[in-house]
């Protein structure tokens, strides 16, 4: 089944305590990104990547890292969590990034105390 | 910068009747318009997009209209369904579509009375 897979689904952490968000594609998407999503926000991009090696900062950067080493795995760093990091978080994939549709994860429920 | 303003942020219907969302985004250049339908404990999942080369799309119960000169797009849910119920978000490509990104409205909470 083509999917993106996000783990853990939920997450409680402390100020301070570094932490990393997995997610993996299996459909050889070139193309994807990182949403944060917080109430009456909508859904926010936080860092995207349009190929292997290639990342760059969406609209809310400030406090994460990613990589991409390889096509199918992007996880999103927390080096130095704080609590308005506490949000609902979004993988997604799709196939060139350019105005082709975007598939998600089930999320990743984060709370930093 | 770059905005989308989704309207209205909840809706109820009854069963059977149409459903409404608007949308204005600000960025003349944006292309791309999709819209997403997130159940609960779910991720958003597509369920129609337009290009803007299109003024209309239907998909069964559901049809998409942009008006690139007002900036606004709409989503229209025809003979409504419980299962229908969830929020729904509104989406316009940003930075012309070169990067992938997707600016977003702050969704609508659709619920559909039996």
């Amino acid at each position: 089944e083509a999917q993106v897979t996000q783990n853990p689904r939920y997450l409680i952490t402390v100020t301070g305590k570094k932490l990393t968000v997995t997610c993996s594609q299996n459909m050889n998407h070139e193309y994807m990104s990182w949403y944060r999503q917080d109430p009456g926000l909508g859904l926010r991009q936080i860092y995207y990547s349009m190929n292997v090696e290639v990342t760059d900062k969406g609209d809310v950067p400030e406090g994460y890292k990613v990589s991409r080493k390889e096509k199918r795995n992007f996880p999103l760093i927390l080096e130095s969590p704080s609590p308005n990091q506490t949000s609902l978080y979004f993988c997604a994939s799709s196939l060139t990034g350019r105005n082709s549709p975007l598939h998600f994860g089930n999320g990743t429920r984060l709370t930093v105390t | 910068g770059e905005n989308v303003e989704q309207h209205p942020s909840t809706l109820s219907v009854q069963e059977g009747d149409s459903a409404v969302i608007k949308c204005t985004y600000s960025d003349s250049a944006s292309n791309y318009f999709p819209w997403y339908k997130q159940e609960l404990g779910k991720g958003p999942q597509l369920i129609i997009d337009i290009r803007s080369n299109v003024g209309e799309k239907k998909d069964q119960r559901i049809a998409v209209t942009l008006n690139k000169t007002a900036k606004h797009f709409s989503l229209h849910i025809t003979e409504t369904q419980p299962e229908d119920s969830a929020v729904y978000f509104c989406a316009a490509s940003g930075d012309s579509g070169n990067t992938g990104k997707l600016i977003f409205g702050q969704g609508t909470t659709l619920q559909v009375k039996p």
